[in-house]
């Protein structure tokens, strides 16, 4: 997991509030992907970006989640409005996307969403 | 959409013992992955299969991508207590990169 840092590591909100849960990838990665795990499930895929452009988001609700990977900076992953049920934790995963070792992801330590 | 179906779903094993655990598709997948989380922790890869028949170790564990594309295994050898954890299995099918991941197998070990 060295190397994926998402911040922060645990996030209260309120109902109706706003979250912004950030990743920077791996050194020399320009892939980054957010999944959403729930308590005793697996992961579910959610977004899959590249610098400045969405490749996949098939995952992500329609409305109050957005997820967004700038030229400079981290990936943000924001969920507007929230409410109890996207409490969970949410995970960045980057890779270096060339060849074999793009499917060779690595995932940082999550952030924890907690909606009161 | 696409499922992956892991089993066992739990385990509780002697420390020693072998573990074998495995994941199954409906759809054939192009890249098979083997993860361990711990609690609190991000998933950590263990092992990734890129061919039909591929057969890879790491270590005590050994991981083999099926022949019909459509399942893998994951054996850990002369478990210990540092083997307790989640495992995920996760897959990549044609035209994306996006994982599937299985529900996960947790393992206990008992000393």
């Amino acid at each position: 997991n060295a190397g994926v840092m998402q911040n922060p590591r645990h996030l209260v909100r309120r109902r109706g509030q706003e979250a912004r849960l950030r990743c920077s990838p791996m050194k020399g990665h320009s892939h980054v992907y957010w999944y959403r795990q729930l308590p005793e499930e697996g992961l579910k895929f959610m977004v899959y970006l590249q610098k400045e452009n969405i490749i996949d988001e098939s995952g992500m609700p329609k409305e109050r989640f957005s997820a967004e990977f700038p030229k400079e900076g981290p990936s943000i992953l924001r969920i507007q409005q929230v409410v109890r049920g996207d409490s969970a934790a949410y995970f960045c995963a980057s890779s270096p996307g060339r060849g074999q070792l793009n499917t060779e992801a690595f995932f940082g330590q999550g952030t924890r969403l907690t909606v009161v | 959409g696409q499922q992956l179906n892991q089993s066992p779903q739990s385990m509780f094993i002697q420390e020693g013992e072998d573990v074998s655990m495995n994941c199954t598709s409906s759809s054939i997948f192009n890249t098979w992955l083997w993860y361990k989380q711990d609690p609190g922790e991000g998933p950590v890869l263990l092992i990734a299969l890129y061919k039909a028949g591929e057969l890879t170790s790491n270590g005590r564990l050994t991981a083999q991508f099926g022949i019909t594309r459509k399942d893998s295994f994951l054996n850990i050898s002369a478990s210990i207590p540092s083997d307790v954890g989640i495992y995920f299995c996760a897959g990549t099918y044609s035209g994306t990169y996006k994982y599937i991941f299985g529900t996960g197998t947790r393992l206990k070990v008992l000393a």
